[in-house]
This record gives C-alpha cells, sequence and structure tokens, in this order.
C-alpha cells in the first residue's frame, strides 16, 4: 500500500463543473502539498498546507489531520485546468513522498 | 524572482557520452534537490542538497554524479547511461532543508539516452 494514495486515478469533466481530488495518507506529515504538472513536464506548486483550508482563485485545498486527508477542489473548471495534479506528503525534514497523480480532462 | 531554471531543456545522449545538467536558483534557497520522473509515475527522490552539503542519496547508481558548486546552483553529471535511465529529470528548491516550506521545480530536463 503507498504512503500516498491519490483519487481518482483519471477523472474527466465538462467545463464549469465542480472538480474534487482525494488524497490520503499513513505517514505523519509536517505539511501537505498539492501540485499541477502540464504535459511539457514542469510542476507548480499550487498549495502548501498543515492544517484547515486555502484558496487561491478557483482552487481550494483542505485538510483533515486527524482523518489524514486532504482533498483538493476546482469551482468553475476550466479546459486549461487539465493537467496531472499530484498530492505530496512532506515528511521527515524537506523529503516529500509523492501520491500517482491525477490526470485531469476538461472538454470544452 | 520565484523561478527555478533547468538547462538543457531536451538532452538526446549515447551510452558513451558525457554531459551534464544544471540548475539554477536566485530565492536564497539553501536546500536543493534532484528527481527522476518516469512517464506516467511520480517523481523520484535522487539527491538532495542542503546547505551546499550532500545529504540524501537514494542509492543512485554512481553514473549520476551531483555537484553543488554555489548555493545557487546544482549540476547532474551523467556518464556511460542505460537507455533505462531516458526520463524527465526535474530539480527543485526549497527555503531550508527542514520541513514545512514550500517547493519550487523547474521545468525538467527531457533525457533520451540512445
Amino acid at each position: 500500500k503507498n504512503e500516498v494514495e491519490q483519487s481518482p486515478q483519471n477523472l474527466t469533466a465538462q467545463e464549469g463543473e465542480f472538480i474534487t481530488i482525494n488524497c490520503s495518507y499513513s505517514v505523519g506529515i509536517s505539511a501537505l502539498h498539492w501540485l499541477q504538472q502540464h504535459p511539457g513536464g514542469g510542476i507548480v506548486s499550487l498549495f502548501m498546507l498543515s492544517s484547515g483550508k486555502k484558496k487561491h482563485g478557483r482552487l481550494i485545498a483542505t485538510i483533515n489531520i486527524q482523518e489524514k486527508h486532504s482533498s483538493l477542489h476546482i469551482t468553475a473548471s476550466h479546459p486549461r485546468d487539465s493537467a496531472v495534479y499530484i498530492c505530496a506528503a512532506q515528511t521527515s525534514g524537506s523529503r516529500l513522498t509523492f501520491g500517482e497523480g491525477t490526470q485531469l480532462t476538461v472538454n470544452p | 524572482d520565484t523561478e527555478v531554471t533547468q538547462t538543457p531543456k531536451h538532452l538526446v545522449m549515447g551510452m558513451t557520452n558525457k554531459k551534464s545538467l544544471k540548475c539554477e536558483q536566485h530565492m536564497g534557497h539553501r536546500a536543493m534537490y534532484w528527481y527522476k520522473q518516469k512517464a506516467k509515475k511520480p517523481p523520484e527522490l535522487m539527491f538532495v542538497y542542503s546547505y551546499e552539503k550532500l545529504s540524501i542519496n537514494e542509492s543512485v547508481p554512481s553514473r549520476f554524479s551531483p555537484e553543488c558548486p554555489n548555493s545557487s546552483l546544482l549540476n547532474l553529471h551523467l556518464h556511460a547511461l542505460q537507455p533505462e535511465d531516458s526520463a524527465l529529470y526535474l530539480c527543485a528548491s526549497t527555503r531550508t532543508g527542514g520541513g514545512d516550506t514550500e517547493a519550487f521545480f523547474g521545468q525538467g530536463t527531457r533525457l533520451t539516452v540512445v
């Protein structure tokens, strides 16, 4: 069993839909990261969470430390949101343990 | 400047070649990382430098040789690679090597070994 598990693996949505990606982890963490990777390869850090909820534009990330669970929400999804979204648990020091990623496709 | 810059973006090399990947950041970050990512897989940590000293080597084969000449620059020297080493190589940096710090990633170098 992976230490960080994401669901779903693949997600297809219509433009405008509300999207949720889930992440569960089984290790102790100092922070939980949500990352976005476009087909070109570069990774962009979306959020770093250690508690509660953060919002940036149409993106919202929440974390429940007791349940070891985090969610990434996208409101009013757009085709440009199509990317791989990766959850990563920050464990010892700055070591990141990555989930397998969620491939999101938003159709116009 | 919140960028991590990697060069080259693409690299094709033969199994007998020697090449280097370069990573640069000017955010004053003191921890820098090399990751290897195969297609449709998450990144795998290779090396961590903290305050210009190698702090983590994830049992990476010696044909990969990291170097951190100063706090802004991280190199990965490649020699006698195998075709299975073809992958996206990502560099990242964090403010320190401790916990709870945001990671900044470069765009990656897509390496093909022929």
